[in-house]
């Protein structure tokens, strides 16, 4: 079935230690997301590609990077950088900009 | 800026029950869309209908139905005969039209169906 698969579904993160989650779509869509969620709040939007080799900065970008090589996948590394990285991390990818998007199970990572 | 407000965060009902989820929003663009979300204990958020801002007409989805007031900036949810699998974080969000355009996201609201 096409879907979004995100993994690892927990993760957990060391003082100082980058990790890197994984989103894979297999939608052929175009356009992909990062969300962070944090408990009682909306989504925030974390860094989007519209298209390969292209991604831009959303509202809480710093902390984080991301890469864009194929148009399959678009993982998330959170660096060192980010102070407070313990959150729910939702992937999402749409056709378009403005159409719908479609999220994955999402990721929760912790800090040990 | 654009700003959704989800007024209520928690709502508990009995099965069978109707509940009205609201949605206000601000924007100073003419044309936007309004999106609503479910997100069920499992994580994922499921999409559930997105509206255009020339369409003021209301939306009937099986025991769903959204009323979108373009006069009062508001795009209600109403669960008719609700069940206990309606149980479930729901999202409305809102993204102006045109390039970069990004969804921007209230806060929630927490639905308990209780049997």
């Amino acid at each position: 079935d096409g879907g979004i698969t995100q993994s690892p579904k927990y993760l957990f993160r060391k003082e100082g230690q980058n990790v890197t989650l994984s989103c894979e779509q297999n939608l052929n869509h175009d356009a992909m997301y990062w969300y962070r969620q944090d408990p009682g709040q909306g989504l925030r939007l974390i860094y989007y590609s519209q298209i390969v080799n292209d991604f831009q900065k959303g509202d809480i970008a710093e902390g984080y990077s991301v890469s864009r090589e194929k148009k399959e996948s678009f993982p998330l590394t959170v660096t060192s950088a980010q102070k407070n990285p313990t959150a729910f991390y939702l992937c999402a990818s749409s056709t378009q900009f403005n159409q719908p998007q479609h999220f994955g199970d999402g990721t929760r990572l912790s800090i040990l | 800026a654009q700003k959704v407000t989800q007024a209520q965060t928690e709502i508990s009902v009995v099965e069978k029950e109707d509940v009205t989820l609201d949605c206000v929003y601000e924007t100073r663009d003419t044309t936007y869309y309004l999106f609503w979300y479910k997100q069920p204990p499992s994580g994922e958020l499921v999409f559930l209908i997105r509206r255009n801002s020339f369409d003021e007409q209301n939306e009937i989805s099986g025991r769903y139905s959204w009323n979108f007031q373009k006069s009062t900036s508001s795009f209600n949810f109403t669960i008719t005969a609700s069940q206990v699998v309606d149980s479930a974080v729901y999202f409305c969000a809102l993204m102006r039209t045109g390039a970069n355009s990004k969804l921007t996201f209230g806060k929630g609201i927490t639905l308990s169906v209780r049997p």
